[in-house]
């Protein structure tokens, strides 16, 4: 079974911080992405990665920033904590293009 | 811009009954779509998988149809069980990406 695994299930930050949220997945995929989840708001995708050192902006890249140093590892960082990134967040990947997409079991961030 | 839409947003109905959910889609042009499943609090979990070039896929009593040309896919869920209670998410893959409905909050129950 493929499995993508997010290091935390709930964290809790303060605003200001700098905070590193890791996904580790073991299937050997090329693609790897961050998603929040907010309600009302649905799914959007914050940065993906098609390789190793690859990234790419989604749709609201803004307050953000990825690594991608390993195949098997993309970590997403938020510079510094803003109340309005309390969120859930989703790491998934797929083996490539046109290929079945796994999902993490996420992450819920407070920032207070 | 690809637009995906859900709906119902939600639907309720009595354990045994089938379930029909609906996704539409602007753009044509696109690789696959994708179905999910959410539990509350929880990641997704993948369900089925339609390539553009086919027409239907089927996993047990789950049976998921695409139609490009007009744009849509429904994913049927035969028998429905309370254990079918989740919310149901389709994503439309365009351009390498995916595009997320809002999902269908389904009750089923007993």
């Amino acid at each position: 079974d493929v499995k993508v695994t997010q290091s935390s299930r709930y964290l809790v930050k303060r605003t200001g911080e700098k905070v590193f949220l890791e996904c580790v997945q073991d299937m050997d995929h090329e693609n790897m992405f961050w998603y929040r989840q907010d309600p009302g708001l649905g799914l959007r995708l914050i940065y993906f990665s098609y390789d190793v050192k690859m990234k790419e902006k989604g749709d609201i890249p803004e307050g953000y920033s990825v690594s991608r140093e390993k195949k098997e590892r993309f970590s997403l960082i938020l510079e510094s904590a803003s109340t309005n990134q309390t969120s859930m967040y989703l790491c998934a990947s797929r083996l490539g293009g046109g290929n079945i997409q796994y999902f993490g079991a996420g992450t819920r961030l407070s920032v207070l | 811009k690809q637009e995906v839409t859900q709906i119902p947003a939600a639907l309720s109905v009595p354990e045994g009954e089938n379930l029909v959910l609906n996704c539409s889609f602007t753009d044509s042009a696109i690789y696959n779509l994708q179905w999910f499943r959410q539990d509350p609090g929880k990641g997704l979990t993948s369900l089925l998988l339609i390539q553009s070039s086919q027409r239907e896929q089927t996993s047990g009593r789950l049976n998921a149809s695409l139609d490009k040309s007009s744009g849509r896919s429904t994913l049927y869920i035969a028998a429905s069980q309370p254990g079918d209670s989740a919310t149901y998410l389709c994503a439309v893959d365009s351009w390498g990406k995916l595009q997320f409905g809002a999902g269908t909050q389904v009750v089923v129950t007993p």
